[in-house]
């Protein structure tokens, strides 16, 4: 069954400091992979996308990595700032006839001052 | 920059009634899905539409729902006779070109759609 796992479920930080955030998926056949940041009540917004020949990519302060082989990927908040609270969604698309989106649950990131 | 836009932001009804949840895709974008997402739960995706008829649709878009592009900007989701378990967000997306590897799909803002 095709399915994306996201830890952790929650994280808290300090401003400035630097998170990585996990994404775990089963989907195949594999097509890309997505990152979103989605704010309290708001809708997802594109961070990245990566197809499987792609190992990282870089949105600002955001780096997201992908390890097609061991089906993980990390997205990595440097220098966090208080905007960077949200929820970061893996997404997974299946490459399959409609290139179906695979959602993970998110983790839910509170930075602090 | 071009967005999309939802209205209501947040809509309140009672269970039985029927609701329209309205989105203006962004001008030059040819395909438009419609999400949901209950509170704390997972993204769900409803149904994606092209060329003024449904392309692709989940189990959970079933009878109760509809879709319609009544004219050349509006996208509409219509939901008959609510139930309590629709109460959620629902998003509105599109994307200028078909699913694909590279296709990126933009959100609206959401209805918050909460039958009582």
């Amino acid at each position: 069954k095709n399915q994306v796992e996201q830890s952790p479920q929650s994280l808290i930080i300090l401003e400035g400091k630097n998170c990585t955030l996990q994404c775990n998926y089963t989907v195949s056949p594999f097509s890309n992979l997505r990152w979103y940041k989605q704010d309290t009540g708001r809708g997802p917004v594109s961070l990245t996308i990566m197809t499987f020949s792609e190992n990282t990519k870089s949105n600002g302060r955001y780096t997201a990595t992908l390890d097609a082989d061991t089906k993980q990927s990390s997205l990595h908040i440097t220098a966090s700032q208080l905007s960077d609270s949200a929820s970061y969604i893996c997404v997974v698309s299946a490459d399959d006839s409609n290139y179906q989106l695979i959602w993970g649950a998110g983790t839910k990131l509170i930075i602090k001052p | 920059e071009p967005e999309v836009t939802q209205t209501p932001s947040h809509q309140v009804t009672q269970m039985g009634q029927e609701v329209i949840l309205r989105c203006v895709p962004i001008s030059n974008h040819l395909y438009f899905y419609w999400y949901r997402q209950i509170l704390g739960q997972k993204v769900e995706f409803l149904v994606s539409f092209y060329n003024n008829e449904i392309s692709e649709k989940s189990e959970i878009f079933d009878d109760q729902f509809s879709v319609e592009r009544p004219d050349g900007s509006n996208f509409t989701l219509k939901i008959r006779s609510t139930k309590l378990e629709d109460s959620a967000m629902y998003f509105c997306a599109s994307s200028e070109l078909a699913p694909s590897s590279y296709n990126e799909q933009f959100f609206g803002p959401g209805t918050r759609l909460t039958v009582l």
